[in-house]
């Protein structure tokens, strides 16, 4: 099956710091990927739409600036946390579609210190 | 917009009984139905899906999932938990007349004890 991964795996990082996450599809082209956040317990929460060749569209209550997606080819997509916060600290899930089945990353764990 | 419901946080069973994981669903159009499974700091595993066809589905590892229409339902079951099988698992939808998205119920945690 198509296979999406998804780099670093965890990430500590001082308070006030910029962390990049990548996302690529590895035997598939994604126009579109989709970035999630999961807190402890809980559920996949969509935080934005990432389109190859534009902008992202951000679900309601994300912070566009703080939280940049570029989707530069349609293998790419990385999600940029810029100023971290520990409130940023977060499992970080990226999927991208080969239809109509979605494929994920193995997640990045972000600890913001 | 399409939803989903897992009404339980938590499902425990006794290795070898069957085990039923619930979930119920909402969309406009046709569902795409589908069940991840999450072990502790990994991403997903998907264990099958509903497209269109037989309403029972069978997946991964020995499960299977059947897909009801008129309940709006498309419960995960297996007929032999095991140990391994603890995990946390996630019930998904996708409306491919809607946003194209995916979204997921709150997830399940299956524990199996020995």
């Amino acid at each position: 099956g198509a296979v999406v991964s998804q780099h670093p795996s965890r990430v500590i990082c001082k308070s006030g710091t910029s962390v990049k996450i990548e996302c690529r599809s590895l035997d598939f082209q994604a126009t579109t990927m989709f970035w999630y956040r999961q807190f402890p317990k809980q559920s996949l929460m969509l935080m934005a739409t990432s389109n190859e060749g534009s902008k992202a569209t951000y679900e309601q209550g994300v912070e566009k600036d703080k939280f940049l997606i570029n989707h530069a080819s349609l293998t790419l997509s990385t999600l940029t946390v810029t100023s971290a916060h520990p409130e940023d600290s977060s499992f970080y899930i990226c999927s991208a579609f080969s239809t109509p089945e979605a494929f994920f990353g193995q997640g990045t764990r972000l600890t913001v210190v | 917009a399409q939803s989903v419901a897992q009404p339980e946080d938590q499902v425990n069973v006794a290795e070898g009984n069957p085990l039923t994981v619930k979930c119920t669903y909402s969309v406009s159009g046709n569902p795409y139905l589908f069940w991840y499974v999450q072990y502790p700091n990994r991403g997903l595993q998907f264990l099958l899906k509903y497209i269109t066809g037989d309403n029972l589905v069978k997946g991964s590892y020995g499960f299977e999932a059947e897909f009801n229409k008129s309940q709006t339902s498309f419960h995960l079951k297996k007929p032999s938990a095991l140990v391994s099988d603890s995990a946390l698992y996630f019930c998904a939808v996708r409306d491919l007349r809607d946003n194209n998205d995916m979204r997921f119920g709150a997830g399940t945690r299956l524990t199996v004890k020995p």
